[in-house]
């Protein structure tokens, strides 16, 4: 299995510009994590899904942020107007739910930038 | 949810056993201790995780004290390769009926394994 894929890998955009994240789980798992990465306030859950349905948004940070899973192959993570607070690494993470161990496969990341 | 406390930095011989203690006084009785590890610039990973008992995996040891209070992760053989944030979770219990688990990651510690 190619493992969590995110894309695009690097992303740099100019604030008030839409941002779209995308991830694409292993298959068969059916949970799905966004956290997001800052040195600031280091890795930090966003929201999560759990067969396609968002089941926790939480820390998604406000109302610019928004994430979507059409279904279980892909979800996006949106942000619309991106400001320059927003540059992060975005990590995408899956899991299969009823895993012994729960252990979730991070994806690679997508490091935004925005200016 | 469970808060967990970790030295910010610790050096170890490769080579040599690294011993990373991790604090979390407020467990519940029900909540799993995990170890995930991120190297540089990737995703986090599964180390290892336990309840009560000590466990052992081919990466790692854990031992979890009797109250359980604290933990210790153990790298038997620390090499170069090893070096990485090193972060101690409890799992949070999902009180929905989607039963997942979320993670709240803390500020890790940062090994660095010496040549």
């Amino acid at each position: 299995d190619a493992g969590v894929i995110q894309s695009p890998r690097h992303e740099v955009t100019e604030m008030g510009q839409e941002v779209t994240l995308r991830c694409k789980p292993i298959s068969g798992h059916n949970s799905l994590f966004w956290y997001r990465q800052t040195m600031m306030r280091g890795l930090e859950l966003l929201i999560y899904f759990n067969n396609n349905v968002p089941i926790d948004d939480s820390g998604m940070p406000e109302d610019r942020f928004s994430a979507k899973m059409p279904n279980a192959s892909f979800s996006t993570l949106k942000i619309q107007p991106s400001e320059p607070r927003d540059s992060a690494v975005y990590f995408c993470a899956s899991s299969l739910r009823w895993d012994r161990t729960h252990e979730q496969y991070f994806g690679p990341g997508t490091r935004l930038t925005v200016t | 949810d469970a808060k967990t406390t970790q030295p910010p930095s610790m050096d170890c011989a490769e080579g040599r056993a690294a011993n990373l203690p991790c604090n979390h006084s407020t467990i519940s009785g029900n909540e799993y201790v995990y170890w995930y590890r991120q190297i540089h610039s990737q995703g986090p990973q599964y180390i290892i995780h336990g309840l009560k008992n000590n466990e052992t995996n081919e990466m790692a040891s854990l031992i979890i004290t009797e109250d359980r209070k604290s933990s210790t992760l153990i790298l038997p053989h620390a090499t170069l390769r090893d070096t990485a944030v090193y972060y101690c979770i409890v799992r949070a219990m999902d009180l929905s009926t989607s039963g997942t688990y979320k993670y709240i990651f803390g500020t890790g510690t940062r090994l660095k394994v010496l040549a």
